[in-house]
């Protein structure tokens, strides 16, 4: 069972537009939820978060939305440039969970900038 | 320096014998997680470690065992390899937020 899900395996966009990568998710236990960014023989990094209490969360060109009522969050990339090319994943916690958090991850989308 | 280092970065084994990854922080994270990752299936918990004294299966601990040694280190084992077990491996850490610090990976082949 994908409690955590990204439907879109690969997206293309020109440089300098918008990218936008979604992600849903099932659990309505989870009220944390990070964006992490995977570049080929390296490990995933920490790219950005969002608590369920915001709905929006800003950091420079990366901005996630969240809509709970619909349990589905995305991250926008605005301008987006070739460095941007990228396997990236959501993640999901409880933290409600106190004393268990753990993270869910989803399959990942790989990300392709165009020159 | 990393502060998470993964050894070895590449190993090619084959079928039935013992394989352990060891993973070392320099974070001073008290939590520490083993990951694996498929094509398709994105990054999965085989085992974490909240503190020294406790250690938790994620949801494919089967054919996986762990060790934490210290603070600062955090093995897994594949007792007896198998094909299937072909993936990339990642070590990661955190304190007591939800950000984990993820090593380079270990990309294991059991032929």
């Amino acid at each position: 069972d994908q409690q955590v899900k990204q439907n879109s395996p690969s997206l293309s966009v020109q440089e300098g537009r918008i990218s936008i990568l979604n992600c849903d998710y099932t659990n309505s236990m989870f009220d944390y939820f990070l964006w992490y960014k995977k570049y080929p023989a390296e490990g995933p990094t920490f790219l950005i978060s969002i608590s369920s209490i915001k709905d929006k969360n800003e950091d420079g060109r990366f901005t996630v939305f969240l809509n709970k009522s619909a349990k589905h969050l995305s991250l926008h990339i605005v301008p987006s440039q070739p460095g941007d090319s990228a396997v990236y994943f959501c993640a999901a916690s409880a933290r409600m969970d106190f004393g268990n958090e753990k993270l869910t991850f989803g399959t990942g989308t790989r990300l392709t900038i165009i020159p | 320096d990393a502060d998470v280092t993964q050894t070895p970065r590449n190993r090619i084994t084959k079928t039935g014998k013992r394989i352990m990854l060891e993973c070392s922080q320099t974070k001073g994270h008290d939590r520490m997680y083993w990951y694996r990752q498929d094509p398709g299936l994105g990054l999965r918990l085989i085992y974490y470690s909240f503190d020294v004294k406790d250690i938790n299966k994620g949801e494919i601990s089967d054919g996986y065992s762990v060790s934490r040694q210290a603070q600062a280190k955090f093995s897994l084992s594949l007792e007896s390899a198998i094909p299937n077990q072909t993936a990339l491996y990642f070590c990661a850490t955190s304190d007591y937020t939800d950000t984990q610090y993820f090593g380079p990976g270990t990309r294991l082949t059991v032929l």
